[in-house]
């Protein structure tokens, strides 16, 4: 149980195309997502905290109007990196959990993204 | 959000039983203690999670002090398929956000 499907896994785009990466918890109900970037050889950072039906809250440094987030269903979020450019190469991780109880998150398998 | 503090890197052995070691001295009342394991390009995997005492699953073993300042996941019998970044993370529990803050966590190397 508590499997999150991520997709694409793998995407490649020239500069200043914007991206769409799509977050679906398959066996549960996701009241909140979070969405992670991570550098190789890095830890995840964290980027946006979403809970269902409401806006999104971005970390420090990073962007709302270039990392758009939509949350509008229980088991959807997405994430669209606007007018992509080279440096937001990188691997981005969703994850989802339920608000009920003591429930930990669980990830989905990333999407790599390379701007060209 | 506690602070943690893991070992870098590890080797073990095939069939080895490796413990890894987690500081979290600031940890609060209501923090749980959760381990994540992670393969490259892929994303974090559940593997337990803890408040206090012992907790055993198929996979893993999650040692907690009373004092909670630490915790110790024991990963009985290593195979090379182990071989993965082990994150300990500490949030607290319950309604909300309930918001990760990930370390650099610990490299496990597993040798034939």
């Amino acid at each position: 149980g508590a499997v999150v499907s991520q997709h694409p896994s793998w995407v490649i785009c020239k500069s200043g195309t914007s991206v769409k990466i799509e977050c679906r918890s398959l066996d549960f109900q996701a009241t909140t997502m979070f969405w992670y970037r991570q550098f190789p050889k890095q830890s995840l950072m964290l980027m946006a905290t979403s809970n269902e039906g409401s806006k999104a809250t971005y970390e420090q440094g990073v962007e709302k109007d270039k990392f758009l987030i939509n949350h509008a269903s229980l088991t959807l979020s997405t994430l669209t990196v606007t007018s992509a450019h080279p440096e937001d190469s990188s691997f981005y991780i969703c994850s989802g959990r339920t608000g009920s109880g003591n429930q930990p998150q669980h990830f989905g398998d990333g999407t790599r993204l390379s701007i060209l | 959000l506690a602070k943690t503090t893991q070992p870098i890197s590890m080797d073990s052995y095939e069939g080895q039983e490796v413990n890894i070691t987690c500081s979290h001295n600031n940890i609060a009342t209501n923090d749980y203690i959760t381990w994540y394991q992670q393969f490259p390009s892929q994303g974090p995997r559940f593997i337990i999670q803890g408040y206090k005492t012992k907790v055993t699953n198929e996979v893993a073993s999650l040692f907690i002090p009373a004092d909670r300042k630490s915790s110790t996941l024991s990963l009985p019998r290593v195979s090379l398929s182990d071989t993965a970044v082990y994150y300990c993370l500490v949030a607290p529990e319950g309604a909300g956000s309930y918001q990760l803050t990930f370390g650099k966590g610990t490299k496990l190397s597993v040798i034939p």
